[in-house]
Parts: C-alpha cells; sequence; structure tokens
C-alpha cells in the first residue's frame, strides 16, 4: 500500500480565513480522494481528484468553497475558504490501489478547528 | 440517508473472547465491503474486505460474513486483544464507479485485559 503524509497534521484558525491542506503519496496514483470527518460522523467525501483534470465534487460540496489542486500523480491540496466554525473537522486524504480501485489508503488527517 | 449503518456505537469485550461488529446497508447496489480501524490521531487502516460473489472472507483473525438478502455484514475478531482496541468502519462501494466509498459511522470497540 502507499505511503501517505499530510500537512499540517493540525492547525486552529479564525473564521474567515483560508487553510490549505497538502497530501503527499510516495508512489504515482491517478485517483485521489479528500473526506471530512466532522466530529462523532462517518468519513464523506468531499471531491476525486485526478492529475490533470478538474476535481468532481460530492453533494453538498463546491468548488468555491474547497478548492483542489492535483498538479501531478503524487500530489494534491486541499483549501477550505472562508472558514466558519461549522468547518472543524478532520480532513483526510487517500488514494486508491491501483488498478482496480478496490481498496483505498488513507493518510493520517489534518485536524481543524475553527474559532 | 444513511446507506451504510453501524448502529452500536460501542462495543466492550474481554481479552481472549470475540469481538462481532455489525454494519448493515440499504443501497442494493453496493457489491464491495471493506472493514477499516482507526486509532486516534491516525488515518483509517484498510483491514479486511469481501465481494458480494462471496459470504466469507478470513484473514488471520479477522473474519468478515455478508448476508446479501439481509444487506448486513460483520466482522468477526477472534482472539480478541487489547491492542484491537479502535473505532471501526464499516465501508461500502460499487465496483465499476468512481470507486467512492461509503461510510458507516464507526463502532469504538474496547477489549478489556
Amino acid at each position: 500500500s502507499a505511503v501517505i503524509s499530510q500537512k499540517p497534521s493540525r492547525d486552529i484558525c479564525q473564521r474567515g480565513t483560508s487553510l490549505t491542506i497538502q497530501c503527499q503519496v510516495d508512489s504515482q496514483v491517478t485517483m485521489m480522494f479528500w473526506y471530512r470527518q466532522q466530529p462523532g460522523q462517518s468519513l464523506t467525501l468531499i471531491a476525486t481528484a485526478n492529475q490533470g483534470s478538474e476535481a468532481t465534487y460530492e453533494s453538498g460540496f463546491v468548488i468555491d468553497k474547497f478548492p483542489i489542486s492535483r498538479p501531478n500523480l503524487t500530489f494534491s491540496t486541499l483549501t477550505v475558504s472562508n472558514m466558519s466554525p461549522e468547518d472543524s473537522s478532520i480532513y483526510l486524504c487517500s488514494v486508491g490501489s491501483e488498478p482496480q480501485y478496490y481498496e483505498q489508503y488513507f493518510g493520517p488527517g489534518t485536524r481543524l478547528t475553527v474559532t | 440517508d444513511q446507506q451504510v449503518k453501524q448502529n452500536s456505537p460501542s462495543l466492550s469485550v474481554q481479552e481472549g473472547r470475540i469481538s462481532i461488529l455489525n454494519c448493515d446497508y440499504t443501497n442494493s447496489m453496493f457489491d464491495y465491503f471493506l472493514w477499516y480501524k482507526k486509532y486516534p490521531a491516525e488515518g483509517p487502516t484498510f483491514l479486511i474486505s469481501i465481494s458480494s460473489i462471496k459470504d466469507k472472507n478470513e484473514d488471520g483473525r479477522f473474519t468478515v460474513f455478508l448476508n446479501k438478502s439481509a444487506k448486513h455484514l460483520s466482522l468477526h475478531i477472534v482472539p480478541s486483544q487489547p491492542g484491537d482496541s479502535a473505532v471501526y468502519f464499516c465501508a461500502a462501494k460499487v465496483t465499476g464507479a468512481n470507486s467512492k466509498l461509503t461510510f458507516g459511522k464507526g463502532i469504538t470497540l474496547s477489549v478489556r485485559p
């Protein structure tokens, strides 16, 4: 399985500001995913990011709020824009097991607190 | 609408005994199911999976059972060890789609020494 790292591991931010989360994979992967886990809730998919194309967002998530970049096959960023306390969550990136993508492997997550 | 449900938020078992974690789903299109384990301050770790063409998959101490007619799966851990104490997430997907996983809310397992 791929080794995935995320930066930062945690942050405390003020409302109205933005935070960019980085996800680095130790091997080239086609599909990367960004999830959110709100307190006491399940993991919810925000968007799927394929290299060389626009990210595909799930219902309830929009590009203006969660812009994603995927400049190459080992790296992606998720920005949480104009933050409010409701954005306080753990944000996780994951990659699919290639070539069939049956499993996904997750990074350690970024714990975000918005005050 | 919660398509994957883990109705018991927590489970406590004695070391050496069996842990049974349950999961129900509502979407009959799901055909691949996974269990993840999550420790605090870490990302979820893939544990075991099962395809809908099977009703059982075993890997060491971990066995997953699938009952398609009941839309129910369970994870059995035998024997349970204190290091198994973690949050366990059930997830499901439709193969051939964009690999989207739908997760349950998780079960906190505590294994008492």
